[in-house]
């Protein structure tokens, strides 16, 4: 079935500090790729997608590529706020709609 | 984008009794809403999917007659949680797809129900 492999936390980092969290998925057919963020007490946020092979999502800083070819959509921002501390998930989704999530990274950036 | 309203945000009740939870959405249709569960520093896993006008979808695992869903109308869906235990103590969210196409194919969801059984 559909799975994400997010790379595990809790990831912690100096203010403007580069982000990197690693994402892989499975899937059968071509599925969209998402990255939601979940600040503390809160649901949540879409934070970008990328709907086919080699688009790239970006919102607020961050980006990530669907990589077909490594089955992969890495999160990347390069320099991060404290703002930026919350909880970020891979996500996929097929025809039927339902989103598969990864297990979640808790990134902290401290000031 | 199109929102999602989710409540109560925060329940705590005794172990035996029942919890509604509601999920709306406020400013477009839904015919199809989701359920999610979280678990402690843990990834969201679907429960269900709620059809407007007909019986949920329930995912492998989940007991169909302890969390009830109920879609009576385009714009809200309900989950109980039935002779709620500990265990059943997580946080729940909702999510929601704008079908008119406003929102191209995206998710919105809720803001969550952390729901504690004590």
């Amino acid at each position: 079935g559909d799975s994400v492999t997010q790379m595990e936390g809790p990831v912690t980092l100096s203010e403007e500090a580069f982000l990197t969290i690693n994402c892989t998925y499975t899937a059968t057919g071509y599925p969209s790729l998402f990255w939601y963020v979940q600040y503390p007490g809160e649901g949540l946020q879409l934070l970008l997608k990328a709907t086919k092979a080699d688009d790239k999502g970006s919102n607020k800083g961050f980006e990530a590529t669907y990589r077909k070819e490594t089955t992969s959509f890495h999160l990347e921002k390069g320099s991060v706020q404290v703002s930026d501390s919350a909880v970020y998930f891979c996500a996929l989704r097929t025809n039927d709609y339902k989103l598969s999530f990864g297990a979640g990274t808790t990134v902290t950036v401290r000031a | 984008g199109a929102v999602v309203s989710q409540h109560p945000s925060r329940v705590i009740c005794k172990s035996g009794t029942s919890v509604k939870i509601e999920c709306r959405s406020l400013d477009f249709q839904a015919t199809t809403m989701f359920w999610y569960r979280q678990f402690p520093k843990q990834s969201l896993m679907l429960m269900a999917t709620s059809n407007e006008g007909s019986k949920a979808t329930y995912e492998q695992g989940v007991e169909k007659d302890k969390f009830l869903i109920n879609h009576a109308s385009l714009t809200l869906s309900t989950l109980t949680v039935t002779s709620a235990h500990p265990e059943d103590s997580s946080f729940y969210i909702c999510s929601a797809r704008d079908e008119s196409g406003r929102g191209g194919t995206e998710a919105f969801f809720g803001q969550g129900t952390r729901l504690t059984v004590v």
